[in-house]
């Protein structure tokens, strides 16, 4: 079964602090994505990767950076902090093509930055 | 670009209604489609998903949509709805080129008993 896997799963941070969301995928997936979620945003990409060594900006990347070190693993880096960033963080996996055409989400980061 | 547009921010049906949850896309070729479902505190899960073939897909749990090329729509449906349905179904098109992923605002279901 495809897996997706979220580290932590809430996070309280302080203002002006590095964050660090993790995300783990046993999929063998190329891509990945990092994702915020808002009250009438619905999900926004903030970036994503084709595979290891590469990151792509999304649609909001300001205020984040991501890092793709291998396969498997997925970062999304926030180096300062702010209040505005507290949100709904999902990551997911995919691939395209045929069968494959499906992303997996991972359960979700909770963060409060205060 | 590529967009979705969910123009139901919420839904409330009675249990054993039928349901059908409104998407339309715009994109210039054939993309993928995609319903998910989020039940609270949960990440999405798949219900569906579209890129070619029969336009009725079927889903889990009794969901089905139908793509309209004509239309640009990709409609949800599920003939008799349960409490345990209520959650938040989101639209989702990728555009294949791109391995990007957009997604609608989402449309919040209560299903009342």
């Amino acid at each position: 079964e495809a897996a997706v896997t979220q580290s932590p799963r809430n996070k309280v941070a302080v203002t002006g602090g590095k964050v660090t969301l993790s995300c783990n995928q046993t999929n063998n997936h190329n891509n990945m994505y990092w994702y915020r979620q808002d009250t009438g945003h619905g999900l926004r990409l903030i970036h994503y990767s084709y595979g290891a060594g590469s990151t792509e900006k999304g649609d909001i990347p300001d205020g984040y950076k991501a890092s793709r070190p291998s396969q498997e693993n997925f970062s999304l880096i926030l180096e300062l902090a702010t209040p505005s960033q507290t949100s709904v963080y999902f990551c997911a996996s995919g691939d395209w093509g045929g069968a494959q055409n499906t992303l997996y989400f991972g359960a979700g980061t909770r963060l409060s930055v205060l | 670009a590529q967009s979705v547009t969910q123009p139901d921010a919420r839904v409330t049906v009675s249990e054993g209604a039928s349901l059908q949850l409104r998407c339309k896309y715009s994109y210039s070729g054939t993309p993928y489609l995609f319903w998910y479902v989020q039940y609270p505190r949960q990440g999405l899960q798949l219900l569906l998903k579209y890129y070619s073939g029969d336009p009725v897909v079927q889903g889990v749990n009794g969901f089905e949509a139908e793509f309209s090329k004509s239309n640009s729509s990709f409609h949800l449906r599920k003939a008799s709805v349960h409490w345990s349905d209520s959650a938040v179904y989101f639209c989702v098109l990728s555009a294949p080129n791109t391995n990007k992923v957009v997604f609608g605002t989402g449309t919040r279901l209560q299903v009342l008993p």
